[in-house]
């Protein structure tokens, strides 16, 4: 079955950092890209990026570029985004998603699997 | 803002048809392919509708998608209460990236 782990809830303050994980099974980790999905609370879906773990290649939304940072590592099917500096309005659920093609070259289509979740709260 | 516009909220009765409206642009909906989403509530999205018509295995033929030019429309017919949930609509963008729409909240009533 392929499925994707995400860790546990954390409760942050401002100006703190985060890493937190999301890790494959079920399938060929470093053929597919990984995606992260931001979930505020209340509000829709926004694509936040992408990692294609078998060589690390990162692509952000605009709107994320230089807020997070999408990293990876082969050896444990694990990625990661993380903040170095969490502000308030970091507060989510984050989500990663396989897209569903595989290969490097193939940006686009669906997600599916998602992981369960991972709920950020900063607050001071 | 999101990039694709849904209206927030939709209802309707058990065994009703309800429908769910998504409008996007010539660089989203025009050029690619619709994806529809289900999110029942404390859990993470579900694919319900992919290749804007194509239902994933496990999901009901009661669900069903279209797509006409830069719009798309979610169908749910014969309304169960477990159909309560919020639906997203999804597009690669040309620009490139993934968009969403800000997502329909479905009251079964």
């Amino acid at each position: 079955e392929v499925q994707l782990v995400q860790s546990g809830a954390e409760v942050k303050k401002p100006g703190e950092s985060l890493k937190i994980s999301c890790k494959g099974s079920g399938y060929s980790f470093t053929s597919y890209w990984i995606g992260w999905v931001r979930q505020m609370p209340g509000k829709g879906l926004e694509w936040m990026g992408i990692i294609y773990p078998g060589d690390s290649d990162t692509r952000y939304s605009p709107s994320f570029q230089g807020q997070v940072t999408i990293s990876a590592d082969k050896s444990i099917s694990t990625a990661y985004l993380q903040w170095s500096s969490l502000k308030a309005s970091d507060t989510a659920m984050y989500y990663c998603a396989r897209p569903s093609a595989a290969g490097k070259r193939v940006l686009g289509g669906w997600f599916d699997p998602w992981g369960q979740g991972t709920l950020v709260t900063v607050s001071s | 803002q999101s990039v694709l516009t849904q209206p927030p909220s939709a209802s309707g009765t058990p065994g009703q048809r309800v429908t769910i409206s998504c409008s996007g642009s010539s660089s989203n909906i025009g050029s690619n392919y619709v994806y529809w989403y289900q999110q029942l509530p404390g859990t993470a999205p579900k694919l319900l509708i992919y290749r804007n018509n194509q239902r994933p295995s496990g999901v009901p033929d009661r669900f069903s998608g279209s797509k006409s030019g830069t719009s798309a429309s979610l169908a749910i017919s014969g309304l169960r209460s477990e159909d309560e949930a919020d639906y997203y609509c999804a597009a690669w963008d040309d620009s490139p990236s993934w968009v969403f729409g800000g997502g329909t909240k479905l009251t079964v009533l």
